[in-house]
């Protein structure tokens, strides 16, 4: 069975700084596709990034980049140059398509510092 | 697109009583799915569907029914509420292609309080 795992119940960054949020996840599949959802207090989830396990390549959007280690099944977040709207739960998801089942991992509470 | 909607926001149920949640998409999306978001769990699945017509159970199916009439609605049935399905109810939908990267889209959620 998938399961993904987010070890940081809740985290903290001072604005402007950098902050990193673990997610590892266990599957047997070789392709898959992980996900960086965010929860603000609004309750609305927002995609952040997604990356498909195929390409090597690290996602980037803006300010979050993922760490992607395909052997160490690792999908880390990092959020550079954080901002006080960055405060968040943030959520790691896995998708394979053989399932058509989402795992999601118990979510990080980050909060941004002014 | 109003995109992926929900209703109602929040609700109030006794013990035993029976309600629907209601969620619809205008995207054309083959999937839907429902979850429930409890503190230090995460988002749970409840039940999922393919495309019209087609149902299955996810991790926590136990006192919720669904059915997916057409593609655009899949509504969630607790048949007999009891107070451990107090939470907060997220829809979901997507395409089924592996170009659009399964990306889910999700509703607004309905707080549920079951007393």
């Amino acid at each position: 069975a998938q399961t993904v795992t987010q070890s940081q119940p809740e985290m903290s960054v001072q604005e402007a700084e950098t902050v990193t949020l673990s997610c590892t996840y266990d599957t047997s599949e070789s392709n898959y596709y992980l996900f960086w959802y965010k929860q603000p207090p609004s309750r609305q989830m927002i995609l952040v990034i997604r990356q498909e396990a195929y390409k090597q390549q690290n996602a980037t959007e803006n300010r979050f980049s993922v760490n992607f280690q395909k052997a160490a099944k690792s999908f880390s977040l990092k959020i550079s140059d954080s901002q006080l709207g960055d405060t968040a739960m943030y959520f790691c998801a896995f998708y394979t398509s053989g399932t058509y089942k989402y795992i999601f991992g118990t979510g990080t509470r980050l909060k941004v510092l002014a | 697109n109003a995109g992926v909607t929900q209703t109602p926001k929040f609700q109030v149920l006794k013990t035993g009583q029976s309600m629907t949640l209601q969620c619809a998409q205008d995207m054309n999306h083959e999937y839907m799915s429902w979850y429930r978001q409890d503190p230090g769990m995460g988002l749970r699945l409840i039940h999922y569907s393919v495309g019209a017509g087609i149902t299955d159970q996810g991790e926590v199916p136990n006192g919720y029914n669904v059915s997916r009439s057409t593609t655009e609605d899949f509504p969630l049935r607790l048949l007999s509420a009891a107070p451990s399905q107090t939470s907060v109810y997220f829809c979901a939908s997507s395409y089924l292609d592996r170009y659009s990267t399964y990306e889910q889209y999700f509703g607004p959620g309905t707080r549920l309080t079951v007393t």
